[in-house]
């Protein structure tokens, strides 16, 4: 059973970077599929942010591509997400999450509980 | 980019009702949806992919289908568990585009 846990400050001021880091347990990243980000701002809907597969290979999306890098590390299987720049519009809660394929459709399958992250000064 | 229209945003039901969800694209899709349910401080839960797939261990009272520009999310008969909020997701062109949310609550 694959278990995802992310962690990072739950503070950040306006114009400096968030940074999370997302640690997998019970399945190995090296062995496939994708490993993601989302966000939820309090009370809203859920945003996706970036994927990478485990040869380094990303995806962003497009509205966020200039302030965000993910990156993994096989090593300690974990999988890390900057976000630069940030304003109050990034207070959110950040999930990582699994991305696995199912017919022309990538989906989350497996997710972590989520941490909120605040941009205040 | 492709929009993801859900509809009602919000659902008053009673335990037993058979309810529907929709989620609308804003072009014809070549690809399938996922659902999610998501409870208050919860992380998301997938229920269904590839438009009508049952995610293991998902109750047979959920059901979806739906092609082109509509999808539907169908609960046969409300349980009280199924009180939350759900969500219908598709991919495309290495980009996840989600609906707004559908806020189901107990009439």
């Amino acid at each position: 059973q694959v278990h995802l846990q992310e962690s990072g400050p739950g503070l950040v001021r306006p114009s400096e970077t968030l940074s999370l880091t997302c640690v997998v347990s019970g399945y190995s990243i090296s062995s496939g599929y994708f490993w993601g980000w989302l966000r939820q701002p309090p009370g809203k809907g859920l945003e996706w942010l970036a994927n990478i597969y485990h040869s380094g290979r990303t995806d962003y999306n497009s509205s966020l591509r200039s302030r965000v890098i993910i990156s993994v590390n096989t090593s300690k299987n974990q999988v890390s997400l900057k976000l630069n720049s940030v304003t109050a519009a990034d207070t959110a809660i950040y999930f990582c999450a699994r991305a696995v394929p199912g017919s022309n459709l990538y989906y989350f399958d497996s997710w972590g509980q989520g941490t909120l992250v605040t941009v205040s000064s | 980019d492709i929009q993801m229209t859900q509809s009602p945003s919000t659902l008053s039901a009673s335990v037993g009702d058979r309810v529907t969800i929709t989620c609308r694209a804003s072009q014809s899709l070549s690809a399938s949806l996922a659902w999610y349910q998501q409870k208050p401080g919860k992380a998301p839960k997938v229920l269904i992919y590839k438009t009508s797939t049952l995610q293991s261990g998902v109750p047979s009272r959920f059901s979806g289908s739906g092609s082109g520009t509509e999808f539907t999310l169908t609960i046969s008969s409300l349980q009280p568990d199924d009180f939350a909020t759900y969500f219908c997701q598709h991919y495309n062109n290495y980009s996840y585009t989600f609906g707004q949310g559908t806020n189901l609550d107990i009439k």
